[in-house]
């Protein structure tokens, strides 16, 4: 079946230190990858996206490139700030349909 | 825009009564909602996806006569959970896909933290 796996939080950074999140997941056929944000207090916002094998969905700094021959979407920040703390979802969604598969999330905290 | 709402945001209740929990677009029309369930630091684990005018579809393992769906129009659904236990006590989440957009993006709403004593 389809499922997502994501590392496991809490990750404590320094303001401006570089942060990647790892995310694989093993799917039948393509599916199309997203990573998801959840501040506290509030709903899942879609963070970026990728559709296709090598694609890069890019957004407020953070970017996550489609590995096909790693099945891995991992998330990337070259400078995290404070209001970067939050909880990152990585999900997928089979082609064609709509349903989304989430990974367990990942808290990242951010110190100044 | 793709602004989803619930409500209530938080509910307790006795076990053995039912609860209604509101999803709304409120700024676009949704076709498709989509009910998750989320339990202490873990994943949103999808129960249902609910077309607009139609029977919901259920994932294997929730129960129908448990987690009652109605999507009445296009910018409501409806989760009512029936004889409540306390089993039931978890985070639901709803979301919404405009109609007919390309894309699969969905729009979440903030979740109802439901307490079942």
């Amino acid at each position: 079946g389809n499922s997502v796996t994501q590392m496991e939080g809490p990750v404590t950074l320094s303001e401006e230190a570089f942060l990647t999140i790892n995310c694989t997941y093993t799917a039948t056929g393509y599916p199309s990858l997203f990573w998801y944000v959840q501040y506290p207090g509030e709903g899942l916002q879609l963070l970026l996206k990728a559709t296709k094998a090598d694609d890069k969905g890019s957004n407020k700094g953070f970017e996550a490139t489609y590995r096909k021959e790693t099945t891995s979407f991992h998330l990337e920040k070259g400078s995290v700030q404070v209001s970067d703390s939050a909880v990152y979802f990585c999900a997928q969604s089979p082609a064609g349909r709509r349903a989304l598969t989430f990974g367990s999330g990942t808290r990242l905290q951010v110190q100044p | 825009g793709a602004v989803v709402s619930q409500h209530p945001s938080r509910v307790i209740c006795k076990s053995g009564t039912s609860v209604k929990i509101e999803c709304r677009s409120l700024d676009f029309q949704a076709t498709t909602m989509f009910w998750y369930r989320q339990f202490p630091k873990q994943s949103l684990m999808l129960m249902a996806t609910s077309n607009e005018g139609s029977k919901a579809t259920y994932e294997q393992g929730v129960e129908k006569d448990k987690f009652l769906i109605n999507h009445a129009s296009l910018t409501l659904s409806t989760l009512t959970v029936t004889s409540a236990h306390p089993e039931d006590s978890s985070f639901y989440i709803c979301s919404a896909s405009r109609a007919r957009e390309l894309g699969n993006e969905q729009f979440f709403g903030p979740g109802t933290r439901l307490t079942v004593l």
